[in-house]
């Protein structure tokens, strides 16, 4: 089955610097890829996601890369700041059968004012 | 409109006894997922659903029944419950993937489960 590794597993950041996340896949059906952001004793919420026909895509502040020649894909998070501290999740899925989704171990994200 | 929601937020077990997680939701989505989640190694499915009346085993199955009786709803079992079953669950819902849309997992506020 399909495996998902992320790196690092935590990340200090100074408020407004950038915060990267970088994860790789090991099954290259896989078609979909989204990041969750789960802050402190909450739920996991869906912040961005990025589909394997498409490179690039950005929201505001944020962004998701995709190599899928390499296997991985990676989250940027610009101008930081401390409301963006939390666990931060990426994920793929192999085909759309059961849209099911395999998480990689998570990155927890500190901003320092 | 509440979402997905979970009953109950907190439990402690003893190890053997045995005790059903609720799932409900009110999107009129066809998947249900439950997940647990241990430090450092981000969610795992255990068992999902992709309709009423149907399930299929996730990634760690072992220990865990469930039951989809009602579109709405999505039961996890724990029959005899052990230590290692310590962990959060989540529960979560999504539509089936058609074109662009449907991709989102929608999720539950979680079970903190110990088992003793």
């Amino acid at each position: 089955g399909e495996n998902v590794e992320q790196h690092p597993s935590t990340l200090s950041v100074q408020e407004g610097d950038s915060a990267v996340i970088k994860c790789t896949y090991s099954d290259s059906a896989s078609n979909y890829f989204p990041w969750y952001k789960q802050e402190l004793g909450k739920r996991p919420q869906l912040i961005i996601d990025i589909r394997s026909n498409v490179g690039e895509k950005k929201d505001q502040r944020i962004a998701v890369t995709l190599n899928k020649t390499a296997k991985h894909f990676s989250l940027h998070i610009t101008e930081t700041q401390p409301e963006d501290s939390a666990v931060y999740f990426c994920a793929a899925r192999v085909g759309a059968a059961g849209n099911k989704l395999t998480f990689g171990g998570g990155t927890r994200v500190l901003v320092k004012p | 409109n509440a979402g997905v929601t979970q009953t109950p937020k907190f439990r402690v077990l003893k190890t053997g006894q045995s005790m059903t997680l609720l799932c409900a939701q009110d999107m009129n989505h066809e998947y249900m997922y439950w997940y647990r989640q241990d430090p450092g190694m981000g969610l795992r499915l255990i068992h999902y659903s992709v309709g009423e009346g149907t399930t299929a085993k996730g990634e760690v199955p072992d220990g865990y029944n469930v039951s989809r009786l009602k579109k709405q709803n999505f039961l996890l079992g724990l029959e005899s419950a052990a230590p290692s079953q310590t962990s959060v669950y989540f529960c979560a819902s999504s539509s089936p993937v058609s074109g662009t849309s449907g991709n989102t997992q929608y999720f539950g506020p979680g079970t903190r489960l110990t088992v003793l």
